[in-house]
């Protein structure tokens, strides 16, 4: 398996709404990372996981809530957003910290939220 | 200093055409990686360069890491329509961190 599965694929929600985002993967790889991006734009680290242990915050807003269950599954616990937090989310995991092999991205979750 | 900055924005082509995309940094890189993100799609990792001068090819693909590690280069011969999509560059900045470029939109002209 050289996936990084990510449900859902589109998700619209309000401003009041609490939803989560998933993310799996089977490679054995022990970094996992939330990405925002916006249209034309590379993508913005958002929280990296190491070891299932938090190990980046790149000073991302309470309303975004990360978890690492296990070494396979990340999540992603969205609450009180904006407008402007609408972006595709992507979840990437590579096999460790140095990134030498590349970061393997999901297909991401398109988020509007209105 | 750590920014990495990349062109074209855009490059439209006919089919069949080549194509490159830059990549320049105004320090030495210890490492460039490129990514494709077809339209609606999500970034693919293409290849890592280390190494001063070094040549890498992917059939129609080749990367090139300049002699001074402060640039590199995506070139394509012979665009397919398969091709389309935006190409990002991206060094590896501390453990976990990239620092990617703005990406280069490859458009075909039909």
């Amino acid at each position: 398996d050289t996936e990084v599965t990510q449900t859902p694929k589109h998700l619209v929600m309000g401003m009041t709404n609490k939803k989560s985002l998933k993310c799996e993967q089977h490679m054995g790889h022990r970094a996992m990372y939330w990405y925002k991006q916006k249209a034309k734009k590379p993508p913005e680290l958002m929280f990296v996981y190491s070891y299932e242990k938090l190990s980046i915050n790149e000073s991302v807003p309470s309303r975004f809530s990360p978890e690492c269950p296990n070494s396979s599954l990340l999540n992603l616990h969205l609450h009180a957003l904006q407008p402007e937090d609408s972006a595709l989310y992507l979840c990437a995991s590579s096999q460790d910290g140095t990134g030498n092999y590349g970061y393997t991205f999901g297909s991401g979750t398109r988020l509007t939220v209105v | 200093g750590q920014q990495v900055m990349q062109i074209p924005q855009y490059q439209h082509v006919q089919e069949g055409e080549d194509f490159t995309t830059y990549c320049n940094s105004s320090t030495t890189l210890s490492n460039i990686q490129w990514y494709k993100q077809r339209p609606g799609g999500h970034p693919v990792f293409l290849i890592q360069l280390v190494k001063s001068g070094e040549v890498k090819k992917q059939k129609r693909l080749t990367f090139q890491f300049g002699e001074a590690k402060k640039n590199s280069s995506l070139h394509i011969t012979a665009t397919q329509t398969t091709d389309v999509g935006t190409y990002f560059c991206a060094r590896r900045w501390s453990n976990y961190q990239l620092i990617w470029g703005a990406g280069t939109k490859l458009i075909i002209k039909p």
